[in-house]
């Protein structure tokens, strides 16, 4: 069994400073973990990946997260804050079978990230 | 390469009616995932399936739902005599058969 859990519904930051996104998971298999980032009205989009190589990941627009398994932890940072990363954030884990084949992807229930001036 | 294709974007229905949701994955990609977002909440998933086959429906409603993925064609998520509670996006993703999966837009599907 897995499960995510995103620890706030709501995040709001100014612009040009720092983003923390928390994510903690749980996974009786060796877990990939993903984030996704969904603008209004719009598809998911994935935002970075963690599939056991490197522990910090680094992802498009600026964002990282960094796989921490001793606290079950994956989460999401950006250094700068910008207004157009104003979205939904999931955090995802796969894995309930074997390590690096396909499975389901269990979804956090999503953060949603303000920015503001 | 095209990306995930889901169609139509938008699809209105009357209570009652059948709803066909379309998904073509993209090239290369053998497995599909379908999942249902309620407003304001989170993805949850509903069926995965590989080439002719259903390899997880554990999040399926037992009634009324139903997924395909022909050998050629679209993966097709079907909902017979639709009710308002169906009304939700529904996202299809696909994978090369790894972990990382890519979504498609979304079909949005209301029922009046």
């Amino acid at each position: 069994a897995q499960s995510v859990t995103q620890l706030d519904s709501h995040v709001s930051v100014s612009e040009g400073t720092p983003v923390l996104l928390r994510c903690n998971y749980s996974s009786s298999y060796s877990p990939s973990l993903f984030w996704y980032v969904q603008h209004p009205n719009k598809g998911l989009q994935l935002l970075l990946k963690y599939t056991s190589a490197a522990t910090l990941v680094k992802g498009i627009n600026g964002f990282e997260a960094e796989f921490k398994k001793s606290e079950t932890s994956f989460h999401l940072t950006k250094p700068s804050a910008h207004m157009s990363d104003a979205a939904e954030y999931f955090c995802v884990v796969s894995g309930g079978g074997l390590t690096g084949t396909a499975s389901k992807l269990t979804f956090g229930t999503g953060t949603r990230l303000q920015v503001t001036l | 390469n095209a990306g995930v294709m889901q169609n139509p974007r938008h699809l209105v229905r009357r209570r009652g009616q059948e709803a066909r949701l379309r998904c073509s994955p993209m090239k290369g990609h053998s497995h599909v995932y379908w999942y249902r977002q309620l407003p304001e909440e989170g993805l949850k998933f509903m069926v995965y399936l590989q080439k002719e086959n259903i390899i997880d429906e554990s999040g399926m409603p037992k009634e009324r739902f139903s997924a395909e993925f022909p050998k050629e064609g679209p993966s097709i998520l079907r909902i017979q005599q639709v009710v308002r509670g169906d009304s939700a996006a529904y996202f299809c993703a696909s994978s090369s058969g790894v972990p990382e999966a890519f979504f498609g837009q979304g079909t949005r599907l209301t029922v009046v």
